[in-house]
């Protein structure tokens, strides 16, 4: 089954962007990935799901200050101009091998 | 406005059964799959399984021999059932819309501790 590694923490200022990796292993370079936000206390929102060749697909509401991206293995999600309410876990999220896998998040902080 | 609404009982004790049900309104309820995932401190997120209006299921192998999953679609309800519980299970369930190769809309989620 597909493995999704992610940074444990990523930090910027507020106005400023961050660009959040997922890797898929290599086995499954060619995967869609998933990203869902986790504010503090809440359950998961879907943000967007992206293809190998970086076209991405929002869910309902996702404000355009988020964007997604692809190279190789990697996925990215890119939030710009970065607001208090940003601050929270985001996990990355793909299918394979007949079950759904999960990163183990990325908890970004908002300075 | 799709909302995924879920109940069950939090507090069980080690060997008991876990009872959740999630209800949906708004949206399609035939055109989706509709999974169980939970979230703990040790294991972070992990699907459990899914279902479809017609109770097609698929189970994550790991967690299969101890789940079920149902569905009442013309109650637009799907309902998990964990039994054999022991501390390893507490964790926030969640209920979620399963679109192609993601999850669209979560439920609230649901604190089950399982303590003796």
């Amino acid at each position: 089954q597909p493995v999704l590694t992610q940074s444990p923490s990523a930090s910027a200022s507020l106005g400023a962007s961050v660009k959040l990796t997922c890797t898929l292993s290599s086995a499954h370079s060619t995967y869609a990935v998933a990203w869902h936000q986790q504010q503090p206390g809440k359950g998961p929102r879907y943000l967007m799901k992206i293809d190998s060749d970086g076209s991405h697909i929002k869910g309902d509401g996702v404000p355009g200050r988020f964007s997604g991206s692809s190279s190789g293995a990697e996925r990215y999600l890119t939030i710009s101009s970065l607001q208090s309410e940003d601050e929270a876990d985001y996990y990355c999220q793909t299918w394979g091998s007949a079950i759904f896998v999960f990163g183990v998040g990325t908890r970004v902080t908002v300075l | 406005q799709v909302q995924l609404q879920q109940w069950g009982a939090g507090l069980l004790r080690p060997s008991e059964t876990l009872s959740l049900t999630c209800a949906v309104s708004g949206g399609s309820f035939t055109n989706y799959y509709w999974s169980w995932i939970r979230q703990s401190p040790g294991k972070g997120l992990e699907w459990i399984g899914e279902i479809n209006h017609s109770g097609n299921t698929n189970y994550n192998p790991s967690l299969e021999s101890r789940v079920t999953i149902s569905v009442d679609a013309s109650k637009r309800q799907v309902s998990l059932k964990v039994n054999s519980l022991n501390a390893a299970d507490t964790a926030v369930y969640y209920c979620a819309r399963g679109i192609t190769l993601a999850f669209d809309y979560w439920g609230q989620g649901a604190l089950v501790t399982v303590s003796s």
